[in-house]
């Protein structure tokens, strides 16, 4: 079983659409988060929810807005997509328990055409 | 402002050579230390982490890293590289009991067969 899984793995869609990523982890743990990484491989946080409360929300426009209904989901829904939000996200989750050792899922290859 | 650098951008190293990657950190305070690795076109995997006690911890495939408080270091290190190390390898820091996870912008490895 996949610990951390994301879907769709491929999105292929044309500016202007708005367009949902969802996660969902197995592993029991409290935190979830998004991560956005360009096509120079850069790694940068955009969310994170810990049981379900938002307690990282970096720079991001908001046209991107994360939904957590339970501690072992964490959605992404992007408005308006740009040609600039072609990217890979991964979702990612941790716990205390461990060091908060982020256990990252397969990503989500977005291009905007 | 909390960082976290890697110096080499890209490695080209033949099969057999040791491998010798640099990654420091800026924060104020007690950290948690991570590398991880991407191979080409999958998500990012845990290869080692240092949260205390013996700074010089051992990971998968053979890898290791050595934590030196002093310099704010925690360099990854292989005897002897395989051509399946060719990936993408990235240094991270969290402070410990924090949310978030910083990542340094990733070195290349590129192992010549």
């Amino acid at each position: 079983d996949t610990a951390v899984s994301q879907t769709p793995k491929y999105l292929v869609t044309q500016m202007g659409n708005d367009k949902s990523i969802k996660c969902e982890q197995n592993l029991g743990h409290d935190t979830m988060y998004w991560y956005k990484q360009d096509s120079k491989k850069f790694l940068k946080i955009m969310f994170s929810y810990n049981n379900k409360e938002l307690i990282i929300n970096e720079t991001v426009p908001n046209r991107f807005s994360p939904k957590s209904p339970d501690k072992a989901h964490l959605n992404l829904h992007i408005n308006s997509l740009e040609l600039g939000d072609s990217a890979v996200y991964f979702c990612a989750s941790s716990s205390q328990g461990s060091g908060n050792t982020i256990y990252f899922g397969e990503g989500s290859w977005l291009t905007v055409v | 402002a909390q960082s976290v650098s890697q110096h080499n951008h890209h490695v080209i190293l033949s099969e057999a050579a040791s491998l010798e990657l640099g990654c420091n950190y800026s924060y104020g305070g007690t950290v948690n230390l991570f590398w991880y690795v991407q191979y080409p076109g999958q998500h990012l995997q845990l290869l080692l982490k240092y949260f205390s006690g013996d700074p010089l911890v051992k990971g998968i495939k053979g890898f290791e890293a050595e934590f030196i408080k002093s310099k704010f270091s925690f360099n990854l290190r292989k005897p002897s590289v395989q051509w399946s190390d060719t990936a993408e390898y990235f240094c991270a820091v969290i402070l410990t009991g924090g949310f978030k996870t910083i990542f340094g912008a990733g070195t290349r490895l590129f192992v010549k067969a």
